[in-house]
């Protein structure tokens, strides 16, 4: 079972920021906290991913709480094209990703 | 730097026919995991490899499914008596190395269907 609690859906304007957030209670001190993405059918696609920190790449923000419990993906200008489903994953058993439902964005104009 | 490449990209099986997916990991990568997304469901992990070695096995159906990752060559996952059951999009992802800190990078899938 995957270790993540997300929001099944949401909608954002086109240009705003999408704060997509995720729960992760559970999570053990050497456990990562994992962002994918899958448009449409396509493969999924690596986002960024952290342990304690909060990372920054030329695709997003990961916002991790001090207690590791809970974390947020930023995308800071979203655009038509980060329609998708974004799935934040908790990667433990040996390297296997656990994908659960994700959270569907539309982001609209 | 090419990504994970996949074929074939869609492949028809008629029932009992055996299915052969490929897979050429990122450069670099000696690290395969293959997984399965049936219609309208998520993913699942079917099976992880290094080169020449299975290391972990444990969401591949025990019967008619088998993979490898031979020491020259892309991985291949084999279906052997494809049923309609196994119509689904297969997914290969590959890492530069294993463990929490090492981010998996997807191919586009091979979608199978089988007839």
């Amino acid at each position: 079972d995957a270790k993540t609690t997300q929001p099944t859906s949401m909608d954002c304007a086109e240009g705003r920021a999408a704060n997509l957030p995720c729960n992760h209670s559970t999570i053990s001190g050497n456990e990562y906290v994992y962002w994918y993405r899958q448009i449409h059918s396509q493969g999924p696609q690596y986002i960024i991913h952290g342990l304690k920190n909060n990372e920054t790449n030329e695709m997003a923000s990961l916002i991790i709480t001090e207690d590791r419990k809970s974390s947020t993906l930023i995308l800071p200008h979203a655009t038509l094209r980060d329609t998708a489903v974004y799935y934040c994953i908790v990667l433990y058993q040996g390297g296997k990703l656990i994908f659960g439902q994700g959270t569907e964005l539309s982001v609209k104009p | 730097n090419a990504g994970v490449m996949q074929n074939p990209r869609h492949l028809v099986r008629r029932r009992g026919q055996e299915a052969r997916l490929r897979c050429s990991p990122m450069k670099g990568h000696s690290h395969v995991y293959w997984y399965r997304q049936l219609p309208e469901e998520g993913l699942k992990f079917m099976v992880y490899l290094q080169k020449e070695n299975i290391i972990d096995e444990s969401g591949m159906p025990k019967e008619r499914f088998s993979a490898e990752f031979p020491k020259e060559g892309p991985s291949i996952l084999r279906i052997q008596q494809v049923v309609r059951g196994d119509s689904a999009a297969y997914f290969c992802a590959s890492s530069l190395d294993h463990g929490e800190a090492y981010e998996q990078y997807f191919g586009p899938g091979t979608r199978l269907t089988v007839t």
